[in-house]
Formats: C-alpha cells, structure tokens, sequence
C-alpha cells in the first residue's frame, strides 16, 4: 500500500518558537493533503487542506498565520506552527490521497507528529 | 453539517470473541466507507473499506457490513485477539475529487486475554 511519512514524530520545543512538520508520500503523487489534529481520546479534527501550487483551505476555527501550510511539490507538504504555545500541544497527523487511476482513492495516514510546547 | 455517528465510544471484548462497532452517515452522496486501527501514539491505519454496491466485505477476521437503505455499516472482528486492542475509526467520503474524510467519534476496544 502507499506510504505517508512524517517527520519528526516527536518534538519538544520553547514556548514562543516555530516548528515545522514535514509530511512526504513516498510513492505516488499527491495533489491534495490533509492536516488534523488529534487531541487525546479524541477523533481527528480537520484543520486544512493542502493543494500543490495553491493556498491551503483552512476549516473553520483554524488560525491560518499560526498553521502556516506550504504544499510545494507533488510528494511534500508541510505544517509550521508559528509562535507556539503550550495549547498548541498536540498530535498532528498528515494524510494524502492516492489518486491514481485505477486506485480505489484511498486517504494514507502519516504515522503523526507529537508536538509539546514548555 | 456532515456527520458520522459512531458507537459505542468503548467496547470490551474476551480473547476470541466477535467485536463489533457500528457507524451511521447523513450524507448519501457518500460512496466510500473506511476503517482505520489506530494504536497509541501511532498514525491511522486503513483497515477494509466498502462501497455502496455491495452488502458485506470480508478480509481475514475482519468483516464490514454494510446497510445502504439505513444508512449504516458496520465492522465485524471475529475471534477477536489482545493484538486488535486499539482505537477504531469509521469514516465516510467521496472517492471522487479532493474529498476529506469525515470520521466518527472512535471506539475504544479492549480485549481481554
């Protein structure tokens, strides 16, 4: 099956600074990604979708200058949160769809990004 | 707005018993149905999926059923085992375009040994 990566799976930083997570699809292209955020216990939110060559749609409720969203290739987006804080803790996980023709239009889960703010 | 309802939110389930995990849609427009394993501290995992043109999808232990007149499907795990320990995840969307997922709520599923 098709494989999302992400990078790093785990980060610890300052309140105050930026961290960027990266998510890759290894193999195939990805026209369209997905960010959510998954608090503990709880389902995956929705926080943007990301378009190559195109700004991210952004859902509603989700600070599109603190998630800074950049879908710069075909196989690499990117999530940075800016300024962070320690509410921004949480686990951040990474999707693509595998569009090509004749797959079934799966949705691939990257294996996700502990983000936690001191 | 869309939703998935999903239940119930924790099952416990003995070693080699049948878990079963239920999930309601509102949208009809909706023709791919997954399910996804998730394991702490790790990423969703696409388990089986279904589309609306058949009833019931079976791979290895794990069976989906689906109803499309209610509006409902299901997911199945006979003989259930202590690895299938995890948090489950029904979602629903459109295979076609840039479609997101709309996910349930989660069930939390213990099996016991």
């Amino acid at each position: 099956g098709a494989v999302v990566s992400q990078h790093p799976s785990r980060v610890i930083c300052k309140s105050g600074t930026s961290v960027k997570i990266e998510c890759r699809s290894l193999d195939f292209q990805a026209t369209t990604m997905f960010w959510y955020r998954q608090f503990p216990k709880k389902s995956l939110m929705l926080m943007a979708t990301s378009n190559e060559g195109s700004k991210a749609t952004y859902e509603q409720g989700v600070e599109k200058d603190k998630f800074l969203i950049n879908h710069a290739s075909l196989t690499l987006s990117t999530l940075t949160v800016t300024s962070a804080h320690p509410e921004d803790s949480s686990f951040y996980i990474c999707s693509a769809r595998d569009g090509r023709q004749g797959g079934a239009g799966e949705l691939f889960f990257g294996e996700g990004s502990r983000l936690t703010v001191l | 707005q869309q939703q998935v309802k999903q239940s119930p939110q924790s099952l416990i389930v003995q070693k080699g018993g049948i878990s079963i995990i239920n999930c309601a849609y509102e949208n009809t427009a909706f023709d791919y149905f997954p399910w996804y394993q998730q394991f702490p501290g790790k990423g969703p995992a696409l388990l089986i999926a279904i589309r609306p043109d058949v009833s019931e999808k079976k791979e290895g232990r794990f069976t989906i059923s689906f109803n499309k007149s209610a509006k409902q499907f299901s997911l199945h795990i006979m003989d259930s085992q202590p690895g299938d320990s995890a948090t489950y995840f029904c979602a629903a969307t459109l295979s076609s375009g840039y479609s997101t997922l709309t996910f349930g709520k989660g069930t939390m599923l213990l099996v016991s040994p």
